[in-house]
């Protein structure tokens, strides 16, 4: 039993380039998470899919997109990197139509340079 | 907007001490708040409360629920070292579908 799974779990990037972190579930939830934490901050919701096909921004929306391939996936892209954007990145999913926790990745560490 | 705030954001203890971190939230339709425990890696789930389930037990880990205050507190008795990590706790947004989480309370048992 996978849970959730991210992709890579560690990338250094040069200021200015692009890429897309992965993440999937194998647990039919509907919603999932993208997050990030820096030191003394907790987690930062990023963006989040409330189900397939439907995406709402967090707190800290700027410099990222997201998709929601299906219900599985929910990627998270920098299309064009910044030293600010050096943090661990963790995805998540949770079931909502009942009260339940939510489960995570075991994240993305990323530097910019 | 959705608001959670943990105190206190750091603290040190010495083993065997007891302690309690507190959050205390705002959010519309309140619905459930989440604990969760981070060491080094992901975070870790502890404990759900709810409107029918306002204290948890598990160990030497307790927490209740005050629907009154907005607030909820985990109580942690003769700490361990084991025991360092973030402290984070997370309230849904009125839609359930929206989790915000609090900063985190850095414990830290000294042996």
């Amino acid at each position: 039993n996978a849970g959730v799974t991210q992709t890579p779990k560690f990338q250094v990037l040069k200021t200015g380039q692009s890429m897309t972190l992965q993440c999937a579930q194998d647990m039919n939830h509907n919603s999932m998470y993208w997050y990030r934490q820096d030191p003394g901050m907790g987690l930062r919701l990023i963006y989040y899919s409330a189900s397939e096909g439907t995406t709402d921004k967090g707190e800290v929306p700027n410099g990222y997109n997201v998709s929601r391939l299906n219900k599985r996936e929910f990627s998270l892209r920098l299309e064009s990197a910044a030293p600010s954007q050096t943090s661990v990145y963790f995805c998540a999913s949770r079931k909502t139509d009942v009260n339940t926790e939510a489960f995570f990745g075991q994240g993305t560490r990323l530097t910019v340079v | 907007e959705d608001k959670v705030v943990q105190s206190p954001l750091s603290l040190v203890v010495h083993e065997g001490d007891t302690v309690t971190l507190n959050c205390s939230y705002e959010v519309t339709n309140f619905r459930s708040l989440l604990w969760y425990k981070q060491e080094k890696k992901a975070p870790t789930f502890l404990f759900m409360l709810t409107s029918s389930g306002i204290e948890k037990k598990s160990g030497r880990l307790s927490s209740i629920l005050d629907k009154k205050e907005l607030s909820s507190i985990l109580n942690i008795t003769a700490t361990q070292t084991g025991d360092s990590a973030i402290y984070l706790c997370a309230v849904p947004g009125g839609s359930n579908y929206k989790l915000t989480f609090g900063k985190g309370t850095l414990l830290t048992v000294n042996p």
